[in-house]
């Protein structure tokens, strides 16, 4: 089975730092994803990769930035983390058209 | 955009009772599949459906893709306190070279034990 695994649970941080989450997935998956979840508000999709070095934005790209330097790691930053990117954040790879594969998730909290 | 509405949205069932749930979509897919999170964790794939009309089982879960390939439902047999948490459907189109999944709101599944 794939595995896509988040550098961290549970993350704390104040406002105005650089964040970094990490994501990788073992399967040589080409398609890679950020999503964050929010009551009430469910998932939604930040940036997604469908390559190395590529990136496309997603439904909510404001305030994040994404690197992929190598097919297997995805990373998501916050440049200047604000209260109101307090989420859970979810990573995500697929192959092209097929089942996607989740991370357990980030819970970011800004302080 | 596209949308999926997701039914029920919680549900409160007896043990041993059997739970129906469906997405529906004023889009066609190419692709259904269900997803289950439990609490503080990431969403767990339970079935994928890839051709319409296509029924699946995974042990008590059964899921099927709508011939109109705007719909699919989940079903779970004989519920069991483990299958408390909240479960979501996603619809996948895809073209060119990657694709994007589109979620439903997802139905909150509480057992009585």
């Amino acid at each position: 089975d794939v595995k896509v695994t988040q550098s961290s649970r549970y993350l704390v941080k104040r406002t105005g730092e650089k964040v970094f989450l990490e994501c990788v997935q073992d399967m040589d998956h080409e398609n890679m994803f950020w999503y964050r979840q929010d009551p009430g508000l469910g998932l939604r999709l930040i940036y997604f990769s469908y390559d190395v070095k590529m990136k496309e934005k997603g439904d909510i790209p404001e305030g994040y930035s994404v690197s992929r330097e190598k097919k297997e790691r995805f990373s998501l930053i916050l440049e200047s983390a604000s209260t109101n990117q307090t989420s859970m954040y979810l990573c995500a790879s697929s192959t092209t058209g097929r089942r996607y594969t989740f991370g357990s998730g980030t819970r970011l909290t800004v302080v | 955009g596209q949308q999926l509405n997701q039914s029920p949205q919680s549900m409160f069932i007896q043990e041993g009772e059997d739970v129906s749930m469906n997405c529906t979509s004023s889009s066609i897919f190419n692709t259904w599949l269900w997803y289950k999170q439990d609490p503080g964790e990431g969403p767990v794939l339970l079935i994928a459906l890839y051709k319409a009309g296509e029924l699946t089982s995974n042990g008590r879960l059964t899921a099927q893709f709508g011939i109109t390939r705007k719909d699919s439902f989940l079903n779970i047999s004989a519920s069991i306190p483990s299958d408390v948490g909240i479960y979501f459907c996603a619809g996948l189109n895809y073209g060119g070279s990657q694709g994007n999944l589109i979620f439903g709101k997802g139905t909150k599944l509480s057992v009585k034990p």
